[in-house]
Order: C-alpha cells, then sequence, then structure tokens
C-alpha cells in the first residue's frame, strides 16, 4: 500500500518555509525522499531509518517519528531550485527492499 | 561512469505487441528495481531484485515479466502490451538494501512508452 502524501501541491515564495507529510499504515523499516523536476528522473534527497533521526540536506531536512509511522520534509528558506515534485518512498517492515512511493507534493518556489 | 542506462527512451507499440525494455548499471549495485509513473499517481514498484537470480514482485506486477542472469542488467519484459500500460518506466539501482544509509536509489533516465 502506497504511502500518503500531503498536501497534494503548495506554492512558496522565495524565503518561505513549507512541511510534506508522509504516512503510512504500516510499520516501516526505512523513508525515502526523493525530488523531481519536470521531464527528469527523480533525485535522492535523503534516508531516514527507525530512531526518529533527523537528516539534512541543504536547507532541506526530514524527520521520522517510528510510532506514527508518519515521516515530515522540512523546505527552510526556500530557493527557486526547491521547485519541483517531492515523493516519500517508504519500505513496510517484512517487505525488505519494497520500496513504495507517494504520489508525490508539487512545489512551486516563485520569486 | 554511465550510472543507469535506460533504452530506448521512447517507445509506441500497437496492442497486444511485445517488447523489452533495457536497464543497466555500471555501479555493481545489488538492488534493482522497475516503477511506472502516471500522473497524480507517483512512483508504483513493478518489480524489484536484491540480487541476480532473485526477483519479487511489486505493487503492480501484472503484464510484467522480469529476470536477473547478471548483477548488471534487469530488464522488463511487456508480454502483450495494453493501453493502461502506457507510462514512463524508470529503472532504479541501489548499493544494497534500501534500509541503509548506503542506499539511495540512483535512477534511469526513463523510457516513454505509449501503446496504441
Amino acid at each position: 500500500q502506497q504511502p500518503v502524501q500531503s498536501p497534494q501541491a503548495v506554492i512558496l515564495r522565495e524565503g518561505e518555509d513549507a512541511v510534506i507529510n508522509c504516512s503510512s499504515s504500516k510499520a516501516l523499516y526505512s523513508v525515502h525522499w526523493y525530488r523531481q523536476k519536470h521531464g527528469e528522473a527523480p533525485v535522492f534527497l535523503m534516508i531516514l531509518l527507525k530512531g526518529g533521526e533527523q537528516k539534512g540536506h541543504e536547507k532541506i531536512s526530514a524527520s521520522f517519528n517510528e510510532k506514527k509511522q508518519q515521516s515530515s520534509l522540512y523546505l527552510t528558506a526556500s530557493q527557486l531550485s526547491y521547485s519541483g515534485t517531492y515523493f516519500c518512498g517508504t519500505e513496510p517492515a517484512g517487505s525488505w527492499g519494497k520500496l513504495q512511493f507517494g504520489a508525490g507534493t508539487q512545489v512551486v518556489v516563485t520569486p | 561512469n554511465a550510472g543507469v542506462t535506460q533504452t530506448p527512451k521512447f517507445q509506441v507499440l500497437k496492442t497486444g505487441q511485445s517488447m523489452t525494455l533495457q536497464c543497466a548499471q555500471d555501479m555493481n549495485h545489488e538492488y534493482m528495481s522497475w516503477y511506472r509513473q502516471d500522473p497524480g499517481m507517483g512512483l508504483r514498484l513493478i518489480h524489484y531484485s536484491v540480487g541476480a537470480g532473485i526477483t519479487d514482485q511489486g505493487e503492480v506486477p501484472n503484464g510484467y515479466n522480469v529476470s536477473r542472469s547478471t548483477t548488471e542488467d534487469f530488464p522488463l519484459r511487456l508480454l502483450s502490451a495494453a493501453p493502461s500500460q502506457t507510462s514512463v518506466y524508470f529503472c532504479a539501482s541501489s548499493y544494497q538494501d534500501v534500509s541503509s544509509y548506503n542506499s539511495p536509489l540512483h535512477f534511469g533516465n526513463g523510457t516513454r512508452l505509449t501503446v496504441t
């Protein structure tokens, strides 16, 4: 079962912050985050493992709440280059290697 | 360093035809997978492999076959193409199991398939 992402889309002005959420109905081994620009392949941002450890990539960070099976991606002081579609991928416990992605969150950063 | 190479980039098939989408990686990655991407549905896992000789089904395996005879190659076969298989297909690979900080997915550039 695919993880659920919210919101579906968000429009930001440069410098604003945003949060993208990803939730699963199953216990998880790991959560991945990727960004895809139009017409291109998804590009890796970060991986989070069980333990709630927060990771960071530039001014983008993420957290993983293992008990709630939820992950959040934080876009801080957004830049024009942050525009794209963000996908979370989850690997359910008991389904080793079966990385499933959410429907994506479209982010548009305007000047 | 080519990374993950998918061929062809574009393909048009008629209903009922069969074809193979090729995927090759030169990073000695054990894990490989195939996804299809449709508008509003994100990336859906078709099949994946955790090593040569080992494959397993993802979320949407019907109508597709895979095999993994070598570490480098992971072809996806469409047995009898249907319009519902019109999509963009991505192949991805990873160093090891995806529950590791060493295991980001590396994606190919995709194959855009149209079935008429």
